[in-house]
């Protein structure tokens, strides 16, 4: 059992050059969730998906894009890295809509835009 | 729209004494509120979560936290520190069906 895989773990892109980062959970989740880990700041929302074919913005979406591709995999793309997304990327899913359903994390991937 | 307010970026004590983490939310409606904890290059583990059934939280590895909705806080504790509870521990909250947002974190040092 996996849980929540994310690839790539470790990636540098140079200004300007486009990745898109994957996620895949295997325990039959509703909700996937894509964040951004900043020292000092936590962790921010970039966008999420509460169910398959659904996807809304979080707290900090400009820049990227989603694309919620099945009920397990969940993509998010930089169509053209800044230096400013410099950042270690987390994916999690939750069970069911529920608010009592606690999140599940990937090991993250650490992006560096020079 | 809910949030978390975590006092505290950094918290030193010393092996044996009392843990004590803070955290604050607001919402206009009753909220759910989780600490995780991250160790250094690893993903975030949950520790406990409040989800209303009992306002005394017990976790793992010896942490609870207390929901007091009075204050609107969900303070974490341990009342004995050990050297491999340092890590960063972040506060969470989400409301219904709701995002799930995340305080700024809160950095553990335990020292000899």
């Amino acid at each position: 059992n996996a849980g929540v895989t994310q690839t790539p773990k470790f990636q540098v892109l140079k200004t300007g050059q486009s990745m898109t980062l994957q996620c895949a959970q295997d325990m039959n989740h509703n909700s996937m969730y894509w964040y951004r880990q900043d020292p000092g700041m936590g962790l921010r929302l970039i966008y999420y998906s509460a169910s398959e074919g659904t996807t809304d913005k979080g707290e900090v979406p400009n820049g990227y894009n989603v694309s919620r591709l099945n009920k397990r995999e969940f993509s998010l793309r930089l169509e053209s890295a800044a230096p400013s997304q410099t950042s270690v990327y987390f994916c999690a899913s939750i069970p069911r809509r529920q608010g009592t359903t606690e999140a599940f994390f990937g090991q993250g991937t650490r992006l560096t835009v020079v | 729209a809910q949030s978390v307010t975590q006092l505290g970026s950094h918290v030193s004590v010393s092996e044996g004494a009392l843990v004590l983490l803070r955290c604050n939310y607001s919402s206009s409606v009753p909220p759910y509120l989780f600490w995780y904890v991250q160790y250094p290059n690893q993903g975030l583990q949950l520790l406990l979560k409040y989800t209303s059934a009992a306002t005394l939280v017990k976790g793992i590895n010896g942490f609870e936290a207390e929901f007091k909705k009075s204050e609107t806080s969900f303070h974490l504790t341990k009342p004995s520190a050990h050297m491999s509870d340092a890590a960063e521990y972040f506060c969470a909250v989400r409301i219904y069906t709701d995002k799930l947002i995340f305080g700024t974190g809160t950095r553990l040092q335990v020292f000899p």
